[in-house]
């Protein structure tokens, strides 16, 4: 079975420039989990969703961020303006049954923001 | 906020030694888990404990759940190479949601 896929899995770009980040839980989790992992601040949820509705965003760092989820299949994350600081790998996670303990985490997006 | 401390940071052991590292936290947590994590990688599960004073192995893996449901460690037994990598902690709250608290990660490095 396929697992979480994320894309694009590195991204480049340019202080000010809208980044989105694309995610696909596996099929018939109705669970999904937006990370941020850096060096300095380890591993920080930033959202989750359950059934497509955002149950909590209280780590999303400031309006820069949005996420949504139109349908069970996909999820995006955006920032818009993104800055240097925003610089890390960018995870999504998913979990069966509304959300078990067991998440399933995708491979990453590492995003670089000169 | 919670926070989890995760202790030691890093080890340096020789291959066959057995491994021991754990989490604490200010905070009670009704689920623990714990993850390793490879290079360019995502975080893979390899035990989850839902009750407190519960012991769990997975193979060569070893982890319990706190009495006070604050603390959890995870032991590893006759380290091999493949299992150099990050282990994180991490705590969830399962009422009113599923909000997951990942420690700092402790980084193996296993001497063959």
């Amino acid at each position: 079975d396929a697992g979480v896929i994320q894309s694009p899995r590195h991204e480049v770009t340019e202080m000010g420039q809208e980044v989105t980040l694309r995610c696909k839980p596996i099929s018939g989790h109705n669970s999904l989990f937006w990370y941020r992992q850096t060096m300095m601040r380890g591993l920080e949820l930033l959202i989750y969703f359950n059934n497509n509705v955002p149950i909590d965003d209280s780590g999303m760092p400031e309006d820069r961020f949005s996420a949504k989820m139109p349908n069970a299949s996909f999820s995006t994350l955006k920032i818009q303006p993104s800055e240097p600081r925003d610089s890390a790998v960018y995870f999504c996670a998913s979990s069966p049954m509304g959300g078990s303990s067991e998440q399933y985490f995708g491979p990453g997006t590492r995003l670089t923001v000169t | 906020g919670q926070q989890l401390n995760q202790s030691p940071q890093s080890m340096f052991i020789q291959e066959g030694e057995d491994v021991s590292m754990n989490c604490t936290s200010s905070s009670i947590f009704n689920t623990w888990l714990w993850y390793k994590q490879d290079p360019g990688e995502g975080p893979v599960l390899l035990i989850a404990l839902y009750k407190a004073g519960e012991l769990t192995s997975n193979g060569r893996l070893t982890a319990q759940f706190g009495i006070t449901r604050k603390d959890s460690f995870l032991n590893i037994s006759a380290s091999i190479p493949s299992d150099v990598g990050i282990y994180f902690c991490a705590g969830q709250l399962t009422t009113g949601g599923f909000k997951t608290i990942f420690g700092a990660g402790t980084r193996l490095f296993v001497k063959a």
